[in-house]
């Protein structure tokens, strides 16, 4: 079936926008995760939802980023007035709730003029 | 906080020759150990992963061990070829949780 998917695959973008990403997960997954990746760096958490949950927003770097999952499916990261280090490919994965495994969708990359 | 370490950053071996690489973990709740393989461009692809009663788990030419003990978890990567080559990511996760990633490590596999 139908992976994750994200949108779009690339944003540039000029410092002080605000800019949405936009992830879709696998039909039925109740699990949804951020994940920020920089160049050449290891994953980094931003936000985790489960279900009907408070999601757990732990790993957001700043409140100029936000996230919702509506209706418990596609999931919609939001960053205000971005800055030159937002730079990076933002991830989304999914996993069923029922197992560990999550699956990772191809990414954005955003680039901050 | 919590915090997985993982080495080597690169490493680079000879075709057929096997690879290891290793990973340890400080949250002790943590009892899901994944690998992900990330090729260039790509998004990360599980290969193999490990739950915490379990002490080794092997996969065809891929295989991963968990000391719990030490909190510290391997993957082998044996007869290694040269679509092996990608960058590797260990994680760690208390079950349906956020994962805490390790900083990955390139390997290179030579013709």
């Amino acid at each position: 079936g139908a992976g994750v998917s994200q949108s779009p695959s690339n944003k540039v973008t000029e410092k002080g926008k605000d800019v949405e990403l936009r992830c879709d997960p696998i039909s039925g997954h109740t699990a949804l995760y951020w994940y920020r990746q920089s160049l050449g760096q290891g994953l980094e958490f931003l936000i985790y939802f489960q279900g009907n949950s408070a999601p757990d927003k732990s790993g957001l770097p700043s409140d100029r980023f936000s996230a919702e999952r509506t209706g418990g499916s596609v999931s919609t990261l939001t960053i205000q007035r971005t800055q030159q280090e937002d730079s990076a490919v933002y991830l989304c994965a999914s996993s069923s709730g029922m197992t560990d495994t999550q699956y990772f969708g191809p990414g954005t990359r955003l680039t901050v003029l | 906080g919590e915090n997985v370490e993982q080495h080597p950053s690169t490493l680079s071996v000879q075709e057929g020759d096997s690879a290891v690489i290793k990973c340890t973990y400080s949250d002790s709740a943590s009892n899901y150990f994944p690998w992900y393989k990330q090729e260039l461009g790509k998004r990360p692809q599980l290969i193999i992963d490990i739950r915490s009663n379990v002490g080794e788990k092997k996969d065809q030419r891929i295989a991963v061990t968990l000391n719990k003990t030490a909190k510290h978890f391997s993957l082998h990567i044996t007869e290694t070829q040269p679509e092996d080559s990608a960058v590797y990511f260990c994680a760690a996760s208390r079950g349906t949780y956020k994962y805490i990633f390790g900083t990955g490590t390139r390997l290179k596999v030579l013709a």
